[in-house]
């Protein structure tokens, strides 16, 4: 089954504390993103990735950080710096970055107490 | 910076009413896409428009790109209990390489 997989599906931590969350693509897709989604709310690109080892902050960066070591992973840290971490957050990837359509994991729900 | 905003932010409607849904952007696309977005689910895609003037058809949902391909709508015919969720358009500037999601509009179909 080709998918994108984000894990865990709900998570909870503790204000101050770090928080990775993991994504993975089979699709054989150059390009990543992470969105943040907000109760209500349309997609907010946090960082993108056309390629490996290379990646873009996009509208919403402060507070996060990714790696693209690998095709297929693009992890997201949520730091202690961001103000407002609790949120609903989507991985992407498209084939390339142009004008491929998304292709979405079932996300993952972030509370932060 | 780009800006892609959706009217109605929330429809309500009984089921076989029709529903269209309005995308207008800050600057012209190269492209749009729609993409339909289940409660509690992830954002699925539908379709892309890429010709100004452009329209398709999935079934029921037409969608339609404008002339001057600064705007474009879903409109759905006799809407099902299924067509519930959020509709999303995103659009892309051709010198620019992300992705722009507009506000999105929440449907909700009574039976």
């Amino acid at each position: 089954d080709g998918g994108i997989t984000q894990s865990p599906k709900y998570l909870f931590r503790k204000e101050g504390q770090n928080v990775t969350l993991s994504c993975e693509q089979n699709l054989n897709h150059d390009a990543m993103y992470w969105y943040r989604q907000d109760p209500g709310q349309g997609l907010r690109l946090i960082y993108y990735s056309q390629i490996v080892n290379d990646f873009q902050k996009g509208d919403i960066a402060e507070g996060y950080s990714v790696s693209r070591e690998k095709k297929e992973s693009f992890p997201l840290t949520v730091t202690s710096a961001q103000k407002n971490p609790t949120a609903f957050y989507l991985c992407a990837s498209s084939l390339r970055q142009t004008t491929y359509e998304q292709y979405f994991g079932p996300g993952t729900r972030l509370t932060v107490t | 910076g780009q800006q892609v905003m959706q009217i109605p932010q929330y429809q309500h409607v009984q089921e076989g009413e029709d529903f269209t849904t309005y995308c207008n952007s800050s600057t012209t696309l190269s492209n749009i896409q729609w993409y339909k977005q289940r409660p509690g689910g992830h954002p699925v895609f539908l379709i892309q428009l890429v010709k100004s003037g452009e329209v398709k058809k999935q079934k029921r949902l037409t969608f339609q790109f404008g002339e001057a391909k600064k705007n474009s709508s879903l409109h759905i015919t006799a809407t099902q209990t299924t067509d519930v969720g959020t509709y999303f358009c995103a659009g892309k500037t051709s010198g620019f390489q992300k992705l722009v999601f507009g506000t999105g509009t929440r449907l909700l179909v009574s039976p």
